[in-house]
Order: C-alpha cells, then structure tokens, then sequence
C-alpha cells in the first residue's frame, strides 16, 4: 500500500481558514467513507479529529470539519487560533482490516 | 476513562528481538479490535498490524509480514507485539490505538520508542 498524499506544509494567519488535501486511490479513499484525521502536538500522541469522513468525535471544535470528494478528502481549520498549530495525518480504510495514512502536514499558524 | 500504556521498548542490536505490551483499562477491552502504529523520528505515522477482539483475525503491514507478531490476552486487558529480525528501519515510536467498528483509531497510548542500533 502506497502513502495517501498530503502537501508537506501549509500556513494561514489566526481567523483564517486552511484546507488539507489528502488523495488516495479506488482501492482506500475512493471505496470506502472511511477516512478520519488526527492531530499530533510535539513529542504527544496522535488525537482523532475527525473520522467517517465528516464526524467530530465528542470535544472537538466544531471549526474543524471534513468532506470528501472521489479518491480525495480533505481537512478544513476556520477560524485559525495558535493552538492548531501542529502536524496534521489522513488515514483511510484499505479493505481487509487495514489502513493506510497520508505522510502528514505541518500546519503552522503565522 | 479509556486509557493504553504501551511498555517494552529500549535499545536492541540489529536482528534482535524485543516485545512490546500494551495495558488497556478503562473499557471492554474484549470488545475492541486493536492496533499497532508507529512512527519513525521526524516521519509520519504507520500502520503496522491489526488484531480482531477475539484474536482470530490478523493483519500486516507488508513491511513487519513474517518478523512481527501481534496477540492479545483479553483476560489480562493486554496487547502484545513481538517483534523479531529488527531492522534499523523499524526505529520507531510505537503506539497501540482502539478501533471501534467503524474503522478509525479513537484512542492511542502514549508510545514506548524503539531504536534497533549496533
């Protein structure tokens, strides 16, 4: 299984908006309404953020949201505060009990 | 409150073996299907192997297929990865994660690093 494709990096100013792409193939992101997101600080584990494509689990911020579109889903941060800024993955559902993530985003809050 | 404390890791010379536990509390954890994942430093997360609730079904990530082995003891609350053949390239922080049915990992551990060096 190949890594789903996310860009190295993107950046927005506190208030802004910011989306992540993330692009799989027909075999993970485009068979299945699979897909979750997580967030990871430095040096802490990974925190679900999203998952089923669209769901925020229970205290997650209602500023974070996700859709997705044929082979790619996407993450959108609105109304940017400093907090967000950290690392960023996509994963997808792959069939058979596995799972495929993306190589990850560095969100940085200008 | 759901909580996973992965254990085991240190330093191990390439080839070697080493074995990593995770303790879960804090939920029925003969319920959950579990994971491995890891990260390697500075790189990005990866899926390594998938354990159903009872320990019937598994699955690899072709990169562990053959030197790594995932189980559980649902009677002790424990995840096991054994881990064998270690290669400088498994150098990761590893991570046990819940999989509820709907196939995402809502729950991580804190991650026990493992660094396979001469």
């Amino acid at each position: 299984q190949s890594a789903l494709t996310q860009p190295a990096s993107v950046s927005g100013s506190p208030g802004q908006s910011i989306t992540i792409s993330c692009t799989g193939t027909s075999s993970d992101v485009g068979s299945y309404n699979l897909v979750s997101w997580y967030q990871q600080h430095p040096g802490k584990a990974p925190k679900l953020m999203i998952y089923e494509g669209s769901k925020r689990p229970s205290g997650v911020s209602n500023r974070f949201s996700g859709s997705k579109s044929g082979n790619t889903a996407s993450l959108t941060i609105s109304g940017l505060q400093a907090e967000d800024e950290a690392d960023y993955y996509c994963c997808s559902y792959a069939g058979s009990s596995t799972f495929v993530f993306g190589g990850g985003t560095k969100l940085t809050v200008l | 409150e759901v909580q996973l404390v992965e254990s085991g890791g240190g330093l191990v010379q390439p080839g070697g073996s080493l074995r990593l536990s995770c303790a879960a509390s804090g939920f029925t954890f003969s319920s959950y299907e579990m994971n491995w994942v890891r990260q390697a430093p500075g790189k990005g997360l990866e899926w390594v192997s998938y354990i159903s609730s009872s320990g019937s079904t598994i699955y690899y990530a072709d990169s562990v297929k053959g030197r790594f082995t995932i189980s559980r003891d649902n009677a002790k609350n424990s995840l096991y990865l054994q881990m064998n053949s270690l290669r400088a390239e498994d150098t990761a922080v590893y991570y046990c994660a819940r999989v509820p049915p709907q196939y995402y990992f809502d729950y991580w551990g804190q991650g026990t690093l493992v660094t396979v060096s001469s």
